[in-house]
């Protein structure tokens, strides 16, 4: 089956550091997500794009959250510089938006982050 | 604020017995799926239901949509401990041209079955 890939799974580093965390979508998709889960907050949407270009990222703090997709292979998520309330796990969802209705995402594993 | 609000937060049931887990929603939709996560992964699409169908069925799994009441209902029959997961509701809006595709999701249903 084929599956979204994130790395790494894990990253613990300190506050400052420049964190960035990677996402392969499902070949053939054209919309790319990336979400922040936590449990006072649940599942927000950061970032996604269509066709590698930027759709919407106002869930995103501008000032520190970058998202990019350099080519249909890869998605990244930049963190610079990181704070404790960054911790959290982000997710990287794939999906295909074909004849004007949604498909379901797909989801990859997550990253589990922990800025100390 | 939140776009689909699960109910019950936790369900506790004994294996074979039968699980329901209601999500509502504020505004109008395009569709409405459900997602299951197991602890530590990624969530896994379960079934999407569309503005204008009231139930949906899918193995043991029965999705019921109200776009009168707002709501949606998520019923797993003849549950196993491998059910035990976070169950989550999405809501995608009405596209206005172009489309958004965005999903809002609730905050889940923690589901544990018991052998």
């Amino acid at each position: 089956d084929a599956r979204v890939t994130q790395t790494p799974r894990h990253k613990v580093t300190e506050m400052g550091q420049e964190v960035t965390m990677r996402c392969q979508p499902i070949l053939g998709h054209n919309t790319v997500f990336w979400y922040r889960q936590t449990m006072m907050q649940g599942l927000e949407l950061l970032a996604y794009f269509r066709n590698r270009a930027p759709l919407d990222d106002s869930g995103m703090p501008k000032d520190r959250f970058s998202a990019e997709m350099p080519d249909a292979t890869l998605a990244t998520l930049k963190i610079q510089p990181s704070e404790p309330r960054d911790s959290a796990v982000y997710f990287c969802a794939s999906g295909l938006v074909q004849g004007g209705r949604n498909q379901p995402q797909h989801f990859g594993d997550g990253t589990r982050l922990s800025i100390l | 604020s939140q776009q689909g609000e699960e109910d019950p937060q936790a369900l506790s049931i004994q294996e074979g017995e039968n699980a329901t887990m209601n999500c509502s929603y504020k505004t109008s939709i395009n569709n409405l799926q459900w997602y299951r996560q197991n602890s530590g992964r990624g969530l896994v699409h379960l079934i999407l239901i569309r503005s204008n169908e009231r139930e949906k069925h899918s193995g043991r799994l029965r999705v019921t949509l109200d776009t009168s009441k707002k709501s949606s209902s998520l019923l797993i029959t003849a549950s196993r401990a491998a059910d035990t997961a976070s169950y989550f509701c999405a809501t995608d809006k009405p596209p206005p041209g172009a489309g958004s595709y965005q999903l809002t999701f609730g905050k889940g249903t923690k589901l544990s079955v018991i052998p």
